[in-house]
């Protein structure tokens, strides 16, 4: 069956554009995730959505970040006013439960120039 | 606080040999532990993991690991490694919240193989 899949796979914004990464979770996964992946550096968590409420975004690093997933299925990460230090892989993760294993997209690599 | 360290950045084996890559958790719960790998451009694939009952779990691949407690260790195994295995490592422990497990991942081992 279909993975997770994610869009646009590469990106690129000058300093200051907003950006919106795009995910698309296996079909009827209740859990969403989001992970920045720095260079050279293990995923990091961004923030946690079960259906379509945003349950954790302790991981967001600044309020320019923002994620929605207003239907309970396709989510959205923006990014407003990009700067460099936020070039780095976004990685979309879903899982049929509350608590189980994720499935990772293949992520969108983002470069701020 | 929570957190996966993963002592080698980088590992150099030759193919055929077998393969050993250290990770150390540090949580106060009994921890539900993972292993993916990583190839480049590629998102993670889940090669393992470990909830509960044995502590030695098969994976894919022809990957194992062994939860030992008593050292907060969960070292992933080969006996003998494909040209194919080259890639990053990831480990990660599942950090129990209110209603969803948070995953916290080490920072990576990278993975050569000498022909």
């Amino acid at each position: 069956g279909a993975g997770v899949s994610q869009s646009p796979r590469y990106k690129v914004a000058k300093r200051g554009q907003d950006v919106a990464l795009r995910c698309d979770p296996i079909s009827g996964h209740v859990s969403l995730f989001w992970y920045q992946q720095a260079l050279g550096q293990g995923p990091e968590f961004l923030t946690y959505f079960q259906n379509e409420a945003q349950l954790d975004k302790s991981g967001l690093p600044s309020d320019r970040f923002f994620a929605e997933r207003p239907e309970g299925s396709v989510s959205t990460l923006k990014i407003q006013r990009t700067q460099q230090e936020d070039s780095a892989v976004y990685l979309c993760a879903s899982s049929p439960i509350t608590r189980s294993s994720q499935y990772f997209g293949p992520g969108t690599r983002l470069t701020v120039t | 606080a929570q957190s996966v360290t993963q002592p080698d950045i980088h590992i150099t084996v030759s193919e055929g040999a077998s393969l050993e890559l250290r990770c150390n958790y540090s949580y106060g719960a009994t921890p539900y532990l993972f292993w993916y790998v990583q190839s480049p451009g590629q998102g993670l694939q889940l090669l393992l993991k470990y909830f509960s009952g044995d502590t030695l779990v098969q994976g894919i691949k022809g990957f194992e690991a062994e939860f030992k407690r008593s050292q907060s260790s969960f070292n992933l195994r080969k006996p003998s490694v494909h040209w194919s295995d080259a890639a990053e490592y990831f480990c990660a422990v599942a950090v129990s919240k209110t209603s969803y497990d948070k995953v916290i991942f080490g920072p990576g081992t990278s993975l050569s193989v000498i022909p």
